[in-house]
């Protein structure tokens, strides 16, 4: 398996415009997590799904974040309007649920927002 | 919540020397869980603490859970180059739900 993969590794933007991460879980991982990672506030949990379900999305800090995950293989987290603290590396990661997340990582995708 | 706390928040250590960090959980935690991230890369997983004291070994790094499964720490004897990054605790965030409460990190940095 080539592992999670995400899209774009790097993305520049400015203010006011629409953002769109996009991830792709390993095959077979029925659990998906989207994190957030700055140097002040560390990893934070945004969001998660479980068989393609939103369970928990109280780590989305405003409207303008919402995620959706079509189907197992695909899921993505978009930002409108973007905002300049927006700006940090957006990790995906996936996990089969034997009793504990062990949760495989993608490469991140690195935001700034102007 | 539950939260993680790790210190120290950054290592400065020489080549060769050994180095430690630790995690506190403000909660009992069924298991405990290490990563490591590298300079631009992301948190990768390193191993799991389930049992109450339990004590697990990869080759230079020691891994323990305490007694009371609210701490644990990680040991790395005659630290190397290769072993610079971020090492994160992480624990399940309590409550039933999913997913994993990251501390934030201890950043080691290595003089040769």
């Amino acid at each position: 398996d080539a592992g999670v993969i995400q899209s774009p590794r790097h993305e520049v933007t400015e203010m006011g415009q629409e953002v769109t991460l996009r991830c792709k879980p390993i095959s077979g991982h029925d659990y998906l997590f989207w994190y957030r990672q700055t140097m002040m506030r560390g990893l934070e949990l945004l969001i998660y799904f479980n068989n393609n379900v939103p369970i928990d999305d109280s780590g989305m800090p405003e409207d303008r974040f919402s995620a959706k995950m079509p189907n197992a293989s695909f899921s993505t987290l978009k930002i409108q309007p973007s905002e300049p603290r927006d700006s940090a590396v957006y990790f995906c990661a996936s996990s089969f649920h034997t009793g504990a997340n062990v949760l495989t990582f993608g490469a991140g995708s690195r935001l700034t927002v102007l | 919540g539950q939260q993680v706390m790790q210190i120290p928040q950054y290592q400065h250590v020489q080549e060769g020397e050994d180095f430690t960090t630790y995690c506190n959980s403000s909660t009992t935690l069924s298991n405990i869980q290490w990563y490591k991230q590298r300079p631009g890369g992301h948190p990768v997983f390193l191993i799991q603490l389930v049992k109450s004291g339990e004590v697990k070994k990869q080759k230079r790094l020691t891994f323990q859970f305490g007694e009371a499964k609210k701490n644990s720490s990680l040991h790395i004897t005659a630290t190397q180059t290769t072993d610079v990054g971020t090492y994160f605790c992480a624990g399940p965030p309590g409550g039933g739900a999913d997913g994993l409460t990251f501390g934030k990190g201890t950043h080691l940095i290595i003089q040769p």
